[in-house]
């Protein structure tokens, strides 16, 4: 497609499920990143994938965050036993090389109610 | 670990007015520093990519500067648009690392 692509837009949950959120990236977009966007907060860095690896992790705050890329396309990030801090816009951004040219996606809003 | 920051918060300017926006950050060992627009409700629009040899880039009616030494940006805006009403986050990318890190954005208001 023209842009990044996220979905669902906005996703209502019960605290403890488990959700999964969607990133479609540009096509040859190599690098693949997905931030956190808390009320309030600057965007938090969760994880970068170059292709379909994920050389940095770092960011992901606790284990019941995760996430995969699949065919260096599509990824899942997913958080499971969600809590209300868990509440946020995730973004996802993809690039043609590392470090320039970001497209970032309109973000999945995500309460956790 | 690099911290970003942005002044004001927020900041709001009748039409037509030049404005200035300020980003500093911690560490000076950046690969480059990149200023975005976010609507609400939007993703991030890139508006400047400022490499960390370059000085300055321009697009349009804006100007980015760059003093790394300083750890200093300043986004200037000119001749402000009601359209240019969003919030304005600036972001390092540091040496070494591939991920942006972003401060907390000025909401700009600009009053027709």
């Amino acid at each position: 497609g023209a842009g990044v692509s996220q979905s669902p837009s906005n996703k209502v949950t019960e605290k403890g499920k488990d959700v999964e959120l969607r990133c479609d990236p540009i096509s040859g977009h190599t690098a693949l990143y997905w931030y956190r966007q808390s009320l309030g907060q600057g965007l938090e860095f969760l994880i970068y994938f170059q292709g379909n690896s994920a050389p940095d992790k770092s960011g992901l705050p606790s284990d019941r965050f995760s996430a995969e890329r699949t065919g260096g396309s599509v990824s899942t990030l997913t958080i499971q036993r969600t809590q209300q801090e868990d509440s946020a816009v995730y973004l996802c951004a993809s690039s043609f090389s590392d470090r320039v040219g970001y497209t970032f996606g309109s973000g999945t809003r995500l309460t956790v109610v | 670990k690099q911290e970003v920051t942005q002044i004001p918060a927020a900041l709001s300017v009748p039409e037509g007015e030049n404005l200035v926006l300020n980003c500093s950050f911690t560490d000076s060992a950046i690969y480059n520093l990149q200023w975005f627009r976010q609507d609400p409700g939007k993703g991030l629009t890139s508006l400047l990519l400022i490499q960390s040899s370059q000085r300055e880039q321009t697009s349009g009616r804006l100007n980015a500067s760059l003093d790394k030494s300083s750890g200093r940006s300043t986004l200037y805006i000119a001749a402000s648009q009601p359209g240019d009403s969003a919030t304005y986050l600036c972001a390092v990318v540091q040496t070494g690392a591939n991920n942006l890190f972003f401060g907390t954005g000025t909401r700009l208001t600009v009053i027709p």
